[in-house]
């Protein structure tokens, strides 16, 4: 089966620093783009972060150089870094495959995802 | 940036109703548009993807179409299980995915 599965989440002070872990299984991570969505309480779903297969990687403007992503191929995991960590980084984190349909042209949508970690930023 | 908008933001239906949102996009996006239904406590799911493909395993009574900047997705009978947020998402200018504000679809 197709899974991902979260962990990492918790209460961290304004500043502070957390690392998300994403575990994968059913498929590998390597070989995938993989992404971080995040969700802020009573709030829509806001793009974090993706990491290519051939290993480039991109960023929200609002996480730009306090977030990296990264994996480990052989434990198949996906991670966010999360540095300087500020009150609004507050949310939900959800990892999320990125999968290529091309017809013609080349699209791209997650169709994975997993069940969320929960990261609050509070003095 | 590309910015995505939705409307309505929030509709009231009853079950066997149908149901329309539309997704805009500030510049055209061709085809590039994706859809994802949200319940409350829970991770989103893929729709649609491509406007208007519709995900393995999901029912064929939702739909997408449109193309460049407007785009639709539709629901055509209301079923209690469909009572969600969806939200539209757009892959024109990966590896950027901007997601629409969400539609909040609840009983009437």
């Amino acid at each position: 089966e197709v899974q991902l599965v979260e962990s990492g989440g918790g209460l961290v002070q304004p500043g502070g620093s957390l690392r998300l872990s994403c575990a994968a299984s059913g498929f590998t991570v390597s070989s995938n783009y993989m992404s971080w969505v995040r969700q802020a309480p009573g709030k829509g779903l806001e793009w974090v972060s993706v990491i290519y297969s051939g290993g480039s990687t991109y960023y929200a403007d609002s996480v730009k150089g306090r977030f990296t992503i990264s994996r480990h191929n052989s434990k198949n995991t996906l991670y966010l870094q999360m540095n300087s960590l500020r009150a609004e980084d507050t949310a939900v984190y959800y990892c999320a495959r990125v999968v290529l349909y091309s017809s013609g042209y080349y699209y791209y949508y997650m169709d994975v995802w997993g069940k969320g970690t929960t990261v609050t930023v509070s003095s | 940036d590309i910015q995505m908008t939705q409307s309505p933001s929030s509709l009231s239906a009853s079950v066997g109703d149908r149901v329309t949102i539309t997704c805009r996009a500030s510049q055209s996006i061709s085809s590039y548009l994706n859809w994802y239904q949200q319940k409350p406590g829970k991770a989103p799911k893929l729709l649609i993807y491509a406007a208007s493909s519709l995900q393995s395993g999901v029912p064929s009574r939702f739909s997408g179409s449109g193309s460049g900047t407007d785009f639709t997705l539709t629901i055509s009978s209301l079923q209690p299980e469909d009572f969600a947020t969806y939200y539209c998402q757009q892959s024109y200018s990966t590896p950027i995915f901007t997601f629409g504000p969400g539609t909040k679809v609840d009983i009437k």
